[in-house]
């Protein structure tokens, strides 16, 4: 099993630009959630899903989008990149509600000039 | 105060010796409670749940406190190896019990 799989591990965005942070995972987990990490802080919860085709917000939503199309894919959309979403990104996922293990992807190192 | 609150450290200890940081949380419903360890620039990962009896494994021991609302978690006999970030994290609970509460993390130092 691969596990949780984050894509791509470094991106360096101008201002203003979009992508897709893509996250999957192989073992069949329900619960899936995309977390921010920054000096100083604790991981903050910027959107999560319990099952394909549900999603719901987290903490910090605010200039992200996700979907849950497949129970394996959980990608994460900034719609116009600002320099204060320079961040740590980590995907995670456990079987069924947070409280059980928490599996994490290697992260994404972004970068938004 | 803080939904969950730790101290940044870092602690500087030699190795071999004895090592205690705490986390304090605000919410006084919570059921369940986790030890993550970080390596630097990895992901977290899992060290230990806390249930309300304790839990123990191998030099690790963690603890509740649920009358002053803390987890202490206490290495014995510790290895360069356990040189990392120790997170903290509880369950939102309530209508948001999908949620985890993570806090900014204790750094551990182990000097030879």
């Amino acid at each position: 099993n691969a596990g949780v799989t984050q894509t791509p591990k470094f991106q360096v965005l101008k201002t203003g630009q979009s992508m897709t942070l893509q996250c999957a995972q192989d073992m069949n987990h329900e619960y899936m959630s995309w977390y921010r990490q920054d000096p100083g802080m604790g991981l903050r919860l910027i959107h999560y899903s319990v099952g394909a085709g549900i999603t719901d917000q987290g903490e910090v939503p605010n200039g992200y989008n996700v979907s849950r199309s497949t129970t394996e894919d959980f990608p994460l959309r900034l719609l116009s990149a600002a320099p204060s979403q320079t961040s740590v990104y980590f995907c995670a996922s456990s079987y069924s509600l947070p409280g059980e293990t928490q599996y994490f992807g290697p992260g994404t190192r972004l970068l938004v000039l | 105060r803080k939904e969950v609150e730790q101290d940044p450290g870092p602690f500087n200890v030699p190795e071999g010796a004895t090592v205690a940081f705490n986390c304090t949380y605000s919410n006084s419903a919570s059921q369940s409670f986790f030890w993550y360890r970080q390596d630097c620039r990895k992901e977290p990962k899992l060290l230990m749940s806390v249930y309300s009896s304790g839990n123990e494994d191998g030099r690790f021991t963690a603890q509740l406190n649920r009358a002053s609302q803390y987890i202490s978690l206490l290495i014995r006999d510790s290895k360069l190896s356990d040189s990392a970030t120790y997170l903290c994290v509880i369950p939102r609970g309530g209508d948001s019990n999908y949620q985890l509460i993570w806090g900014a993390g204790t750094k551990l130092i182990i000097k030879p």
